[in-house]
């Protein structure tokens, strides 16, 4: 079982609508959750943290639920220009930095 | 305020070859990651380092792959003896000294073996 999972897509949406990725991960360890956004032949871009009180940024609402190891992305009014592979990423705790990817749910946002 | 900058951008060598990936991380940072992005795969943590120490490099191959990050001067990461296979996106990211999650990448080296 991948450490990340995730949804591969692509989610074809036109634009405005709202849209919602889901991931889960498997290690109970896992401290600190991302999301990032990757645009085609790019550097992944930190979105936004995860907290477990849920946060907003804009149009951007991230959840999370430890108890079932679950991690949301909920993107309102889309945009052409949101159009990018959306990463799930956990970080476990314990001292350790590195970070853990999900393979990425693409996202297609359609005039 | 420069981010990761990370040069050459794109590098093309042939198999038996040496390659050496440079990685700056922005100012203020002293710890550097290496993660590398193999075709239509996620991206894979190799090694996490700070001034002259490697912290982790529990995600490097056993053979031909070392990195480095010196006292003065930016991070390696070395890859000698190239196959075909170690084609790839490679990623460098930074973050602060302490207490910070948060990674921020580089615009990576793509490694093409001929």
């Amino acid at each position: 079982r991948k450490e990340v999972e995730q949804d591969p897509g692509p989610f074809n949406v036109p634009e405005g609508a709202t849209v919602a990725f889901n991931c889960t991960y498997s290690n109970s360890a896992s401290q600190s959750f991302f999301w990032y956004r990757q645009d085609c032949r790019k550097e992944p871009k930190l979105l936004m943290s995860v907290y477990s009180s849920g946060n907003e940024d804009g149009r951007f609402t991230a959840q999370l639920n430890r108890a079932s190891q679950y991690i949301s992305l909920l993107i309102r009014d889309s945009k052409l220009s949101d159009s990018a592979t959306y990463l799930c990423v956990v970080r476990k705790g314990g001292g350790g930095n590195k970070l853990t990817f999900g393979t990425g749910t693409q996202l297609k946002v359609e005039l | 305020n420069a981010g990761v900058m990370q040069n050459p951008r794109h590098l093309v060598r042939r198999r038996g070859q040496e390659a050496r990936l440079r990685c700056s991380p922005m100012k203020g940072h002293s710890h550097v990651y290496w993660y590398r992005q193999l075709p239509e795969e996620g991206l894979k943590f190799m090694v996490y380092l700070q001034k002259e120490n490697i912290i982790d490099e529990s995600g490097m191959p056993k053979e031909r792959f070392s990195a480095e990050f010196p006292k003065e001067g930016p991070s390696i990461l070395r890859i000698q003896q190239v196959v075909r296979g170690d084609s790839a996106a490679y990623f460098c990211a930074s973050s602060p000294p302490t207490g910070a999650d948060e990674q921020y990448f580089g615009p990576g080296t793509r490694l093409t073996v001929t």
